[in-house]
């Protein structure tokens, strides 16, 4: 089955960029997306289509997808920001996610 | 603006079946494009992807838990459900709806329910 490999911690400085990768075989040759999760509740999608961001996610979420990685960047991390951060991919029709990646901010 | 929200027991007993509602909101299960979705979230872990159902009336199952699980659709009541048997304390979870497949998302899960906790214990 399908996998895709996250860190299981990122630390960053208030102000500085934040990049989370996600590792999977030739996941370049598909849309990777992002979820943020904060303590209790449910996720939120920051990034689909590897790189578009929703409506009312802030600009300094980016994303990018090559290769075999895919990346989630913030860019003047805030406080805020800090939380747990999942990929996701499909393959074959089912729906795989990361392990997940816990952002520090400090 | 479409909501889900999930509704069932909050303690199960081990063999038994696990069942849970997905309630949607300002829409419809019988409308558009979607994947309506369930995933799980064991304590302290990560998000694990059950299945869905397709619009077009198919679905799709985790294989690691294909043999246990249903889901289904009312479209009369506009609600989807999970059934999970021969449940076990590795049932344990929050329990998430979540609607995927928006025009505006691609196949990205853009609305989510507020999840809610199964504990399995006798």
């Amino acid at each position: 089955s399908y996998e895709l490999t996250q860190p299981p911690s990122v630390s960053v400085s208030p102000g500085q960029t934040a990049s989370i990768t996600c590792s999977g075989d030739k996941l370049g040759d598909k849309y990777a997306c992002w979820y943020q999760q904060k303590p209790g509740q449910s996720p939120v999608l920051v990034i689909y289509q590897d790189n578009k961001r929703p409506s009312g996610i802030p600009e300094r979420f980016s994303g990018s997808n090559s290769g075999n990685t895919a990346t989630l960047t913030i860019s003047g991390t805030q406080a805020m920001d800090e939380a747990d951060y999942y990929c996701q991919a499909w393959d074959s029709r089912t729906v795989v996610f990361g392990g997940g990646t816990k952002l520090t901010v400090l | 603006q479409v909501q889900v929200q999930e509704s069932g027991p909050g303690l199960v007993k081990p063999s038994e079946t696990l069942s849970l509602t997905c309630s949607v909101s300002g829409g419809s299960v019988s409308s558009g494009s979607y994947y309506w979705t369930w995933i799980r979230q064991p304590p302290g872990k990560g998000l694990e992807w059950i299945g869905y159902f397709y619009y077009s009336g198919s679905t799709n199952y985790n294989p690691s838990l294909k043999s246990r699980v249903t889901i289904s659709v009312d479209t009369s009541k506009s609600h989807f459900s999970l059934k999970v048997s021969s449940v076990t304390a590795a049932d344990t979870a929050v329990y998430y709806c979540a609607r995927g497949g928006s025009s505006s998302v691609g196949d990205a899960f853009d609305i989510w329910g507020q999840g809610t906790m199964v504990t399995v214990s006798s």
